[in-house]
């Protein structure tokens, strides 16, 4: 059964700071990761996707996947008060659905 | 280019009646996943459909939980005989393949609240 984990924080961070959001797995065959954004109330929005080692860039959003040691992270640099919502990290349990973590709930401070 | 539709939004429902959600995919979608959010909690998935197929329910309750994506028309989430349990966001998402190739898409939800 895959596994996913995440810090369910509160995270805060100030306006334009950098915010670092983690998540590790449990199963190493584990090949791509979503990154999903959720405002209170709101469904999930799909906000980065990577499939391979190293970082990918979106605007202000990186993605990092390391798969030697099971960690996916998101960066947003500049950090907006309009970025503060639950950041749920997924990924393909098999061929039918993701498997989420329990999401990081984080907060920018005017 | 409409996304994915759920109705109603919100539905109430008091103990031991029947619920029913809509889920219409987005546009040439034909795959379909049902997942429920309880408060405080990350999604969890229930049932993933394809056209008048249910491909895994694994995730579905064993008891009073259906699901169904007919030939002709949305997909149906019912839950019959709610408990208050049953209160929570179920949101649906629909992709052109299947995830581990292709990203899902999520509807705005349906909140279900029993009283």
């Amino acid at each position: 059964q895959k596994e996913v984990e995440q810090n369910s924080g509160p995270l805060s961070v100030p306006e334009g700071a950098i915010a670092s959001l983690n998540c590790t797995y449990s199963d190493r065959g584990s090949q791509s990761f979503f990154w999903y954004r959720q405002y209170s109330g709101k469904s999930p929005e799909l906000i980065m996707f990577i499939y391979s080692n190293g970082d990918k860039e979106d605007g202000r959003f990186t993605a990092q996947l390391n798969k030697a040691s099971q960690y996916v992270s998101l960066l947003i640099r500049d950090s907006q008060p309009s970025d503060s919502a639950t950041y749920l990290c997924a990924t393909p349990g098999g061929a039918q659905k993701l498997v989420f973590g329990q999401g990081t709930r984080l907060t920018i401070n005017p | 280019n409409a996304g994915v539709m759920q109705n109603p939004r919100h539905l109430v429902r008091r103990r031991g009646q029947e619920a029913r959600l809509r889920c219409s995919p987005m546009k040439g979608h034909s795959h379909v996943y049902w997942y429920r959010q309880l408060p405080e909690e990350g999604l969890k998935f229930m049932v993933y459909l394809q056209k008048e197929n249910i491909i895994d329910e694994s995730g579905m309750p064993k008891e009073r939980f259906s699901a169904e994506f007919p030939k002709e028309g949305p997909s149906i989430l019912r839950i019959q005989q709610v408990v208050r349990g049953d209160s929570a966001a179920y949101f649906c998402a629909s992709s052109p393949r299947t995830p581990a190739r292709d990203t899902q898409y999520f509807g705005p939800g349906t909140r279900l609240t029993v009283l």
